[in-house]
């Protein structure tokens, strides 16, 4: 079975700073990964996705991810946060069923 | 259109009341989901339609009873609860069901409160 691992429960950053959410998960092929970001008592938010192919995918708001396969990790990198980015992020692993397996998730907080 | 609607956006219940949530996509999806969320915990799995089938159920209690009457709409029939089970409870549909590579969309949630 699949299983996620974000280490960091909580990340405090400078506006303007660069971020990175560190993103752990197993599974015996390759899988499909996401990260969502959700703001408090809303739904989440598809920030990007990983399938196959170029290792380093965009998504929307600025984000990338990287995919490592020898790391087993695929970590979220935002070059210059903003204080809306202030939010819940979560990383998701899927296998070969329709189930979408998510992390502890991240809490971020932006400093002005 | 990429939207999931959920209705109620809140709900407040008695132990006794029975109630249902309701979610709608217009994607063409075949795969809708329930999921449950506690306050400060990541969205965990309850059930998954495929093709307006039962797929997965998660060993959910039976004071939850899924249904999809049609491809578009899934209900979450709720009666019996405890005050354990507030939480918000998310909507999500997929593309094709069997294709792992297909994101899931999600609703705002509907925050439920059991009193």
């Amino acid at each position: 079975a699949q299983s996620v691992t974000q280490p960091d429960i909580h990340i405090t950053v400078s506006e303007g700073a660069s971020l990175e959410l560190r993103c752990n998960y197993s599974y015996g092929a390759t899988p499909y990964l996401f990260w969502y970001v959700q703001s408090p008592g809303q739904g989440l938010q598809l920030l990007l996705k990983y399938f196959s192919g170029d290792t380093l995918v965009q998504g929307i708001k600025g984000f990338e991810a990287e995919f490592k396969r020898s790391q087993s990790s695929f970590n979220l990198r935002k070059p210059s946060v903003h204080w809306s980015d202030a939010a819940e992020y979560f990383c998701a692993v899927q296998g070969g069923s329709e189930k979408l397996v998510f992390g502890k998730g991240t809490k971020l907080t932006v400093n002005p | 259109d990429t939207e999931v609607t959920q209705t109620p956006k809140h709900l407040v219940m008695g132990m006794t009341n029975k109630k249902s949530l309701k979610c709608e996509q217009h994607m063409g999806h075949r795969a809708m989901y329930w999921y449950k969320q506690k306050a400060k915990k990541p969205p965990e799995l309850m059930f998954v339609y495929s093709y307006e089938k039962l797929s997965i159920n998660e060993s959910v209690p039976s004071r939850f009873s899924p249904e999809c009457p049609n491809s578009s709409l899934l209900n979450l029939h709720l009666h019996a609860l405890q005050p354990e089970d507030s939480a918000l409870y998310l909507c999500a549909s997929s593309q094709d069901p069997g294709q792992g590579s297909a994101e899931a969309f999600f609703g705002q949630g509907t925050r439920l409160t059991v009193v």
